[in-house]
């Protein structure tokens, strides 16, 4: 079983959607979460963090239950620049920078 | 201020051949990273550099692979001899303290290709 799981998707959304990714972890131990995004053939690069109390970046919205062990993204009004694979991606205890990544879910929107 | 830079972008060998990755972290950045995703599947952990010592090389998958940070600045990643399943895209990333995934940095990547 893999320590970070998400669905891959594709999800093939219009413009203007509301679009919601899960991601669980099985690492009772883990300490911090991140959503990265991914464009095609580019570098992950950190989208937001993901707190227990939930977080809010404009149009996306992160959620974390510890109790769970589940993480989620919301993206409202997607764009077509959304258009990206959106790794979820967990920090063991320590903060060492060794990031545990899933595998991604990818998003598509079309005009 | 310049981001990690890797080079080659792309590198296409044969089966048994020798290939080594450069990576250029941030300036001032003392922890340095290699990461790395094989088809279809999820993006790895490697190894991690404080300056120019291993940190952690939990995650190198056997001894053709060679990681080395000589003098604390830029690393390399050598592979010898390839294999198949060593293709991928090799990540290379930097934070300038040992911290959470909100300091990393990951440059563009490497595309390794072993026919």
């Amino acid at each position: 079983r893999k320590e970070v799981e998400q669905d891959p998707g594709p999800f093939n959304v219009p413009e203007g959607a509301t679009v919601a990714f899960n991601c669980t972890y099985s690492n009772s131990a883990s300490q911090s979460f991140f959503w990265y995004r991914q464009d095609c053939r580019k570098e992950p690069k950190l989208l937001m963090s993901v707190y227990s109390s939930g977080n809010e970046d404009g149009r996306f919205t992160a959620q974390l239950n510890r109790a769970s062990q589940y993480i989620s993204l919301l993206i409202r009004d997607s764009k077509l620049s959304d258009s990206a694979t959106y790794l979820c991606v967990v920090n063991r205890a320590g903060n060492t920078g060794k990031l545990i990544f899933g595998q991604g879910t990818t998003l598509q929107v079309k005009p | 201020e310049a981001g990690v830079t890797q080079f080659p972008s792309h590198s296409v060998i044969e089966k048994g051949q020798t290939v080594t990755l450069r990576c250029d972290p941030i300036s001032g950045h003392d922890n340095l990273y290699w990461y790395r995703r094989v088809m279809g599947k999820e993006i790895k952990f490697l190894l991690h550099f404080v300056k120019e010592s291993k940190q952690d090389e939990s995650g190198m998958p056997n001894n053709r692979f060679l990681a080395e940070r000589t003098g604390g600045t830029y690393s390399t990643l050598k592979v010898q001899p390839a294999e198949l399943e060593d293709s991928g895209v090799y990540f290379c990333a930097s934070s300038q303290e040992i911290g959470s995934g909100e300091k990393l940095f990951f440059g563009s990547g490497t595309q390794l290709s072993v026919l």
